[in-house]
């Protein structure tokens, strides 16, 4: 399974977009990339996914490199409520779903 | 619409006493199932999962166990938990046979090992 890299936190200023890298270096040809957010205390929520085009949803925008090795998500104006950490995941074809330490992001006022 | 429950929300055991969470899908049929320990403030371990009734993959060795004895229902156990048992206990669902297919969460347990 393909291992991801994200830094372990970011600071946002409120009403600026959040820009959160991820590396999938290891990524191979059909493998997803997906995004995921967990807000304390409560089960993660599925955020956007894509596979090689760069992809954009009511919530946020992922940009995929040309390569697929890294990708990007993108909450284009942070609220306060977008606090939470976000988990960056390679969704191979089998069953496994292996989540990392992912990234706390920290929107301030 | 599909859903996911799981419960209790919170408990908390003694050192050595058993341990059974229980989780239930709706609206779905053979869907993949997953069991997940958080510790506090870390990330998100894979304990389990199920493609299948009776079906258990294991990922950590440890004094857990899952149980499928329907298709939509998954049980984690375990006989006597210790203290670092305690975290917070996700289940979760994908449905089958679909290549870019998302996983979702139930509302999480508590568990605390006293």
């Amino acid at each position: 399974d393909a291992k991801t890299t994200q830094p372990p936190s970011m600071d946002c200023a409120e009403g600026r977009a959040a820009n959160l890298p991820c590396n999938h270096s290891t990524i191979s040809g059909n493998e997803y990339v997906y995004w995921y957010r967990q807000i304390h205390s409560q089960g993660p929520q599925y955020i956007i996914h894509g596979l090689k085009n760069n992809e954009t949803n009511e919530m946020a925008s992922l940009i995929i490199t040309e390569d697929r090795k890294s990708s990007t998500l993108i909450l284009p104006h942070a609220t306060l409520r977008d606090t939470a950490v976000y988990y960056c995941i390679v969704r191979p074809r089998g069953y496994k779903y292996i989540f990392g330490t992912g990234t706390r992001l920290k929107v301030l006022a | 619409s599909q859903t996911i429950h799981q419960w209790p929300a919170t408990l908390v055991q003694p050192v050595g006493s058993p341990l059974s969470l229980e989780c239930t899908v709706e609206g779905t049929s053979n869907p993949n199932l997953y069991w997940y320990r958080q510790a506090a403030g870390r990330g998100l371990q894979l304990l389990f999962y199920s493609v299948g009734i009776g079906q258990i993959s294991s990922e950590v060795p440890q004094n857990l166990s899952a149980s499928r004895p329907q298709d939509r229902q998954f049980i984690l156990s375990s006989k006597k938990l210790l203290l670092s048992d305690s975290g917070f206990y996700l289940c979760a669902w994908i449905g089958q046979g679909l290549a870019g297919n998302t996983i979702y969460f139930g509302e999480g347990s508590w568990l605390t090992v006293v």
